[in-house]
């Protein structure tokens, strides 16, 4: 079983619908990623989070540690917000400020 | 944009053939990885190093080496590429700064085992 579980694997929307991501992980964490890879390739990080919840622009991260579980969210979703994306997981004593991934959400927003 | 660059962005080599990727960051940042993403696996940690000539192996080490003489770059080489080992590379960066520790990827390296 791997350590970090994304859920759904494919979304497809129409513009305009409310998008929420699914992260859940095993381990315990000192901190949560949230990336963004379109389909050029290139990733980014959006959120970093280790309790709570934040929000930039359109989208919120939200954090329940006891639970173990993440979601990204995405208001009035757009054509341009289609992309893959990343849940991210540090684990505590990580030496080596190590990362384990999810297998990514891919998105496809409809116009 | 964090200033990491990867060369090349392509390659395409042959089987049995020796293959460095390098990783460039103008960010002076301690800690560098490699990763390699395929389809199905999402990314995947190759090695890392927390400082000069310091380095680990990640979870898919095996046919991989690693060299960091500065700083600045951080070379993966694949002393005889094998098929298997065709997929996109990336690097990424990260320094400790109390609690923001993220993590700043490179733009990727294609690479294709013939």
């Amino acid at each position: 079983k791997n350590e970090v579980e994304q859920s759904p694997q494919n979304l497809t929307a129409q513009e305009g619908e409310f998008i929420t991501i699914n992260c859940s992980y095993s381990v315990g964490i000192s901190a949560l990623h949230w990336l963004q890879q379109h389909p050029g390739g290139g990733i980014v990080s959006l959120f970093m989070l280790s309790s709570g919840k934040k929000k930039h622009g359109r989208l919120i991260a939200t954090i329940n540690i006891q639970e173990k579980h993440s979601s990204l969210h995405i208001t009035a979703s757009h054509p341009r917000d289609s992309a893959v994306y990343i849940c991210a997981v540090r684990a505590y004593n990580n030496a080596g400020n190590m990362l384990t991934f999810g297998g990514g959400t891919r998105l496809m927003v409809k116009p | 944009d964090a200033g990491i660059t990867q060369s090349p962005r392509h390659k395409v080599t042959e089987t049995g053939t020796p293959v460095t990727l390098r990783c460039h960051q103008t960010e002076n940042h301690r800690y560098m990885y490699w990763y390699r993403q395929d389809p199905g696996h999402g990314l995947r940690l190759i090695h890392y190093s927390y400082g000069v000539k310091d380095t680990d192996k990640g979870e898919v080490s095996d046919g991989y080496s690693v060299s960091r003489s500065k700083t600045e770059d951080f070379l993966l080489t694949l002393e005889s590429a094998t098929s298997s080992q065709t997929s996109v590379y990336f690097c990424a960066i990260s320094e400790w700064r109390g609690v923001r520790n993220e993590q700043f990827f490179g733009p990727g390296t294609r690479l294709t085992v013939l």
